[in-house]
């Protein structure tokens, strides 16, 4: 089992550009999620999707939308990216609520 | 808003010392987890606690939840070079899907 993956593992946008971050899992979970770590910050979430065909906001959605494709697949789009968006994104799936998640191995973006 | 706070932010300590890590919040979670994260790669899941009280051991590792259910502990016994790394609290509110991230406390053990 690969667990979760994500492409591309690095990104460099100019502002104004848009791009889509894809994630898939494959341990069968309901639940997805992504979060965005900055320096001293630790990890903020953005969007979660509690199982297939529901998304819902975290703590920082703003300037980003979010797409369960399938039960597998839960995708990032940035519409109009920001210098503020650059960051590591990451992707991870749970299969309870609150036992733990499962990460993948993140995707560096740099907007300039 | 719920906060975790992490303490100390960063440790350097040599081998075969012992050290503790402090997660601590005025919210209660209904579960909290241990991650640990090497440069470059996403935070890889330690434990999970869900009982006030709770203690867990991972081989030197031991993870305390509190009574109350607002902070936790990592206590390692015996710190190996291998141990090196960025250690994050998480907490999980009542539903359980917005988990939030203490800052992390950085680790370095000197051989």
């Amino acid at each position: 089992n690969a667990g979760v993956t994500q492409t591309p593992k690095f990104q460099v946008l100019k502002t104004g550009q848009s791009m889509t971050l894809q994630c898939a899992q494959d341990m069968n979970h309901n639940s997805m999620y992504w979060y965005r770590q900055d320096p001293g910050m630790g990890l903020r979430l953005i969007y979660y999707s509690a199982s297939e065909g529901t998304t819902d906001k975290g703590e920082v959605p703003n300037g980003y939308n979010v797409s369960r494709l399938n039960k597998r697949e839960f995708s990032l789009r940035l519409e109009s990216a920001a210098p503020s968006q650059t960051s590591v994104y990451f992707c991870a799936s749970s299969d309870l609520q609150g036992t733990g998640l499962y990460f993948g191995p993140g995707t560096r973006l740099t907007v300039t | 808003t719920q906060l975790l706070e992490q303490s100390p932010q960063f440790l350097s300590i040599q081998e075969g010392e012992n050290l503790t890590v402090y997660c601590n919040s005025s919210s209660v979670f209904s579960s909290l987890q241990w991650y640990r994260q090497e440069p470059g790669e996403g935070p890889v899941l330690l434990v999970t606690v869900v009982t006030g009280g709770e203690v867990k051991k991972l081989k030197r590792l031991t993870f305390q939840f509190g009574d109350a259910r607002k902070d936790s502990s990592l206590h390692i016994t015996a710190a190996q070079p291998g141990d090196t790394g960025l250690y994050l609290c998480a907490g999980a509110g009542t539903g359980g899907f917005k988990t939030i991230f203490g800052a992390g406390t950085r680790l370095f053990v000197k051989a």
